[in-house]
């Protein structure tokens, strides 16, 4: 699975939008974007993935350059809630485990 | 469906306690995993199971037993806890792993003295 770079920390205002940015240059052609958040303390809760097209679901919308070898994640109207680390993975759609690979992520915060 | 779920939600063992996590979900999910999180630090994945009466070692095993004998159940075991293995553990499911949508359980916070 291609590794990805992600800033260490973002802040946001209240009801702006969030773009969180992610590099994987190395990315391959089968491979997938993935990102998931985890507020303090919980369990990472899944958000959106995407192959090369941009997908949007009611929790946020998925941009990918069209080399692929960046992504940015869209929160349009960023709460309180949404401070959480994000974390972007890419990984192909194989393998026997099927395990998420997690590296550090961004932590967003979100600022009144 | 209560997803997935966690017990205990927390634990202090002394060293060399032993103890079982429990992980159980209600999806029908053929896959589970067993993670652990260190302060600043992703997740890494201990053991996993493939299905029922399967199991196998992640990246950081060492120290660290699991059991799947029912479907919906998977549990993790330290026989002889160390401070080292002070940590919070996740536990996650996937109908399959072509998926890379995996559903967390809410964690256990385990300190071992």
């Amino acid at each position: 699975d291609a590794k990805t770079t992600q800033p260490p920390s973002m802040d946001c205002a209240e009801g702006r939008a969030a773009n969180l940015p992610c590099n994987h240059s190395t990315i391959s052609g089968n491979e997938y974007v993935y990102w998931y958040r985890q507020i303090h303390s919980q369990g990472p809760q899944y958000i959106i993935h995407g192959l090369k097209n941009n997908e949007t679901n009611e929790m946020a919308s998925l941009i990918i350059t069209e080399d692929r070898k960046s992504s940015t994640l869209i929160l349009p109207h960023a709460t309180l809630r949404d401070t959480a680390v994000y974390y972007c993975i890419v990984r192909g759609y194989g393998g026997s485990q099927g395990n998420l690979i997690f590296g550090k992520g961004t932590k967003l915060s979100v600022k009144p | 469906n209560a997803g997935v779920t966690q017990t205990p939600k927390f634990r202090v063992l002394k060293t060399g306690q032993s103890m079982t996590l429990l992980c159980a979900q209600d999806m029908n999910h053929e896959y589970m995993y067993w993670y652990r999180q260190d302060p600043g630090m992703g997740l890494r994945l201990i053991h996993y199971s493939v299905g029922e009466g399967t199991t196998a070692k992640g990246e950081v095993p060492d120290g660290y037993n699991v059991s799947r004998l029912k479907k919906q159940n998977f549990l993790l075991g330290l026989e002889s806890a160390a401070p080292s293995q002070t940590s919070v553990y996740f536990c996650a499911s996937t109908v399959h792993p072509t998926s890379g949508q995996q559903f967390f359980g809410p964690g256990t916070r385990l300190t071992v003295l």
